[in-house]
């Protein structure tokens, strides 16, 4: 079945470090993918998406290319904030549902 | 405008209760979801109906009953409260069957004692 994997956290960064965090999916046809954030008390809220091989998605200084070849959508950005301390979800859509990942928890020290 | 609300906020029952969380959505969507997000923040989808008929079940005990009266609502009952219910639960819609976003509402914590 369709799944998705990313890397296990906490991630622990200085403010202005580069971010990745990675993210793999199995599926079978071509789901959209997604990232998520989820900050502290609150519910998810959408980060960036991409619908189709080798669209890029982006918003908030945060970057995922989908990569049909390697089955990937790692997450990007190049100077993170102290405000960027969330937990982040890679997702895939499935039919009537997401399939999302384990979550990456990452924290950004001033 | 909240798009996907829920209530309550937080809810602390003992075992063996009866409890309900309520959700509501105003972005005239067809699809709605309960997610459930254990104390590791791993999140486990749950339920999924279109327009008001239900088309997931993953696998849930039959002591959470999901009701949708109407498209913009979808409520959880849950019977008989055990400890390992203790989670946050997620409500969320969508527009479409293979969602190209989902809207999550803030979330119920539920605790258990």
């Amino acid at each position: 079945g369709n799944s998705v994997t990313q890397m296990e956290g906490p991630v622990t960064l200085s403010e202005e470090a580069f971010l990745t965090i990675n993210c793999t999916y199995t599926a079978t046809g071509y789901p959209s993918l997604f990232w998520y954030v989820q900050y502290p008390g609150e519910g998810l809220q959408l980060l960036l998406k991409a619908t189709k091989a080798d669209d890029k998605g982006s918003n908030k200084g945060f970057e995922a290319t989908y990569r049909k070849e390697t089955t990937s959508f790692h997450l990007e950005k190049g100077s993170v904030q102290v405000s960027d301390s969330a937990v982040y979800f890679c997702a895939s859509s499935g039919t009537y549902k997401y399939i999302f990942g384990t979550g990456t928890r990452l924290k950004v020290l001033a | 405008d909240t798009a996907v609300s829920q209530t309550p906020k937080y809810l602390v029952t003992q075992m063996g209760n009866d409890k309900s969380i309520k959700c509501e959505q105003n972005l005239g969507h067809d699809t709605m979801y309960w997610y459930k997000q254990d104390s590791k923040k791993f999140l486990k989808i749950m339920f999924s109906y279109n327009n008001k008929e239900l088309i997931i079940n993953e696998t849930v005990p039959n002591r959470f009953s999901p009701k949708s009266p109407d498209k913009a609502h979808l409520n959880l009952h849950i019977n008989s409260l055990e400890l390992g219910d203790s989670a946050v639960y997620f409500c969320a819609s969508s527009q479409e069957a293979i969602p190209h976003e989902q809207y999550f509402g803030p979330g119920t914590r539920l605790t258990v004692t």
